[in-house]
């Protein structure tokens, strides 16, 4: 089935770790998303590619990074620099940057540092 | 800079209530906004709209925007316990190459 997959769907950091979390996408998209969603809060967008090996920062990329080797693949790691990695962090995906009600969303990945 | 803006923030009401979600907004080059649904994990599209005064339905939801007054309604006619989610507009503006969310409304449907 075509889909986002994200992974892993729950992670538990110590402080001063840095985790990496995997989107994977067999729907041949182009432009590839990461969000993060804390409570009360909507999803507010840490980075975005519109391209392989092209990646732009979003609203709070401070702390994150990212990479764009293969069109399938947009892993995100959250450095030891972000102050409150503790959320819950969505990939998504679509044809380009934007067709609106195009865009698909993985499960999510909820991190917890402990 | 681009901003959403959702109220209330969250809402509890009986079953078979009717409910009004609010999202207002104000972006450059507007383009669309788009409705959606998160229940536990991926948030599921609901609506997208483009243009003033003609209402989208689908089932017992509904929306319709207002480009002039720059907001959009979310209708829940006949509340069920299986519409407890949250409810998150976002609107893409040309310009920004994005989607831009608003925060959210919490909708608690009690039996």
């Amino acid at each position: 089935d075509g889909g986002i997959t994200q992974s892993p769907k729950y992670l538990f950091r110590k402080e001063g770790q840095n985790v990496t979390l995997s989107c994977e996408q067999n729907l041949n998209h182009d432009a590839m998303y990461w969000y993060r969603q804390d409570p009360g809060q909507g999803l507010r967008l840490i980075y975005y590619s519109q391209i392989v090996n092209d990646f732009q920062k979003g609203d709070i990329a401070e702390g994150y990074s990212v990479s764009r080797e293969k069109k399938e693949s947009f892993p995100l790691t959250v450095t030891s620099a972000q102050k409150n990695p503790t959320a819950f962090y969505l990939c998504a995906s679509s044809w380009d940057t934007f067709s609106g009600n195009t865009i698909y969303f993985g499960e999510g990945s909820w991190l917890t540092v402990v | 800079e681009d901003k959403v803006v959702q109220s209330p923030l969250s809402l509890v009401v009986h079953e078979g209530d009717t409910v009004t979600l609010n999202c207002s907004y104000e972006v450059t080059n507007f383009r669309s906004l788009l409705w959606y649904k998160q229940e536990k994990k991926a948030p599921t599209f609901l609506f997208m709209l483009t243009s003033s005064g003609i209402e989208k339905k689908s089932g017992r939801l509904s929306s319709i925007l207002d480009k002039k007054e720059l907001f959009s309604i979310l209708n829940i006619t006949a509340t069920q316990t299986g519409d407890s989610a949250v409810y998150l507009c976002a609107v893409d503006a040309r310009r920004a190459q994005k989607l831009v969310f608003g925060q959210g409304t919490r909708l608690t449907i009690n039996p």
